[in-house]
């Protein structure tokens, strides 16, 4: 059974930093891996979503990096700001249908 | 596009009664979910579609629970009878194949049952 893991479950930085984001799952054989953001209140966003085949994606100031083999994925932040204050959530699946496995998420606040 | 779309965006109730959640996904989307999330156990998958047509339902906690979808363009949640411990915010999400399996979702409908 998949389990996803995120590390760790909350995070404050000030403004401008750098920062990394951890995903952990179980089962290698995965179809994609996706990274939602989650503000108090609101539904989900989808950030980044990465294949199987690819080890990296970025948007804007967001990169996301997929390493299957160890079960590993990384969101990284670029120089944050207050804006970038919320729950981040990485999810799996194991088909193109859609079908996610969700870790407990990260909230991270961003002080300015 | 509008977006998945859900309503109620927010239902208290009593317990017993009957609640009936509503989703619109998005057009040409052929697969709609619905997920559960609470502080204690995050985001759960109760059950999802493809063309209309249950596939896995394997998370659907209860009897109470059920779950349709009449056409392409509107599903619905219904839980009867209702109980404290189903308060929660429901999601409801949408997919297409084509487009990689990216999950696109909702606001959420966040249930209250006193």
């Amino acid at each position: 059974k998949q389990e996803v893991t995120q590390i760790p479950a909350a995070l404050s930085v000030p403004e401008g930093e750098n920062l990394v984001l951890n995903c952990s799952f179980t089962d290698s054989a995965i179809y994609n891996l996706q990274w939602f953001r989650q503000d108090p209140g609101k539904g989900l966003t989808s950030l980044l979503l990465i294949q199987s085949s690819q080890r990296e994606q970025t948007s804007g100031r967001l990169n996301a990096s997929l390493d299957k083999s160890s079960g590993r994925s990384t969101l990284y932040i670029a120089a944050s700001q207050p804006g970038d204050s919320a729950t981040y959530l990485c999810a799996v699946s194991s088909s193109n249908t859609g079908k996610l496995i969700f870790g407990q998420g990260t909230t991270l606040q961003v002080k300015p | 596009d509008a977006g998945v779309i859900q309503s109620p965006r927010h239902e208290v109730t009593e317990m017993g009664q009957e609640v009936t959640l509503r989703c619109k996904p998005i057009s040409g989307h052929d697969y709609l979910f619905w997920y559960r999330q609470t502080m204690m156990r995050g985001l759960e998958l109760l059950i999802y579609f493809n063309n209309n047509v249950p596939i896995d339902d394997s998370g659907m906690p209860e009897d109470r629970f059920s779950a349709k979808m009449p056409n392409a363009s509107f599903s619905t949640l219904k839980i009867q009878p209702s109980e404290p411990r189903d308060s929660a915010v429901y999601f409801c999400a949408s997919s297409r194949r084509e487009n990689t399996g990216e999950l696109f979702f909702g606001e959420g409908s966040r249930l209250t049952v006193l």
